[in-house]
């Protein structure tokens, strides 16, 4: 099974800050990252598909980068409605694993 | 609109099944690959078993294969997870997902099933 290893696996940071959330794969992936946002009590909804394609409806501020092994999230200028939990996930071949999470939290 | 809604979350006893269903609405779900994903309280995500459009193939995780399986009925809209043999450790919020692309990302969830595994 491919690993997925996201870090930090908690964040602070301010409103206006920039983040950057990173993803790394225990084996090449090519482009099947996807990148989600999960809010307590709610289920995840997603921002990013093929590493770098932002999905519609979602803010510009997100932005996603990376292949073969390594995937990087950014948000460009943190939004009170941001703070959450972000997952990263394979799609290359099940079983299509997710990252531990990185819990982005108010400074 | 695109929406898919579980149902048929609850408290099972350890060794026993229950099966759970997903109603799937706003698009063509003959096209679409399906998929569940369960979070247990506190946790991250995990996969947990897809199904083809047409229904000929299915995948599982390895926790749960031979006691859970996937089904769809294209006429009914609908997706299947029949669990048997449950354990404490398959308690959690089931989801169901639409994929798009192939192969793709999930970019429509439902709200979500609990199931929790208890004597």
């Amino acid at each position: 099974d491919i690993q997925m290893t996201q870090s930090p696996p908690s964040l602070s940071a301010s409103e206006g800050d920039r983040v950057t959330i990173t993803c790394r794969a225990s084996q090449s992936i090519g482009s099947y990252l996807n990148w989600y946002q999960q809010k307590p009590g709610k289920s995840p909804k997603l921002l990013i598909y093929a590493a770098s394609h932002l999905q519609s409806g979602v803010p510009s501020r997100f932005s996603g980068s990376g292949y073969g092994t390594d995937f990087t999230l950014t948000i460009s200028s943190l939004q009170p409605e941001d703070f959450a939990t972000f997952y990263c996930q394979h799609s290359y071949i099940t079983p299509y694993t997710f990252g531990q999470g990185t819990k982005l939290e108010i400074k | 609109e695109v929406q898919v809604v579980e149902s048929g979350g609850g408290l099972v006893q350890p060794g026993g099944s229950l099966t759970l269903s997903c109603a799937a609405s706003g698009f063509t779900f003959s096209s679409h690959w399906m998929h569940w994903v369960r979070q247990a309280p506190g946790e991250g995500l995990v996969w947990v078993s897809r199904i083809s459009s047409d229904g000929r193939v299915t995948n599982n995780a390895d926790s749960v294969k031979g006691r859970f399986a996937i089904s769809r009925d294209n006429a009914k809209n609908t997706v299947f997870l029949q669990m048997s043999s449950l354990r404490a450790e398959d308690t959690a919020v089931y989801y169901c997902a639409r994929e798009y692309g192939a192969p793709g990302h999930f970019d429509s969830w439902g709200q979500g099933t609990l199931v929790t595994v208890s004597s």
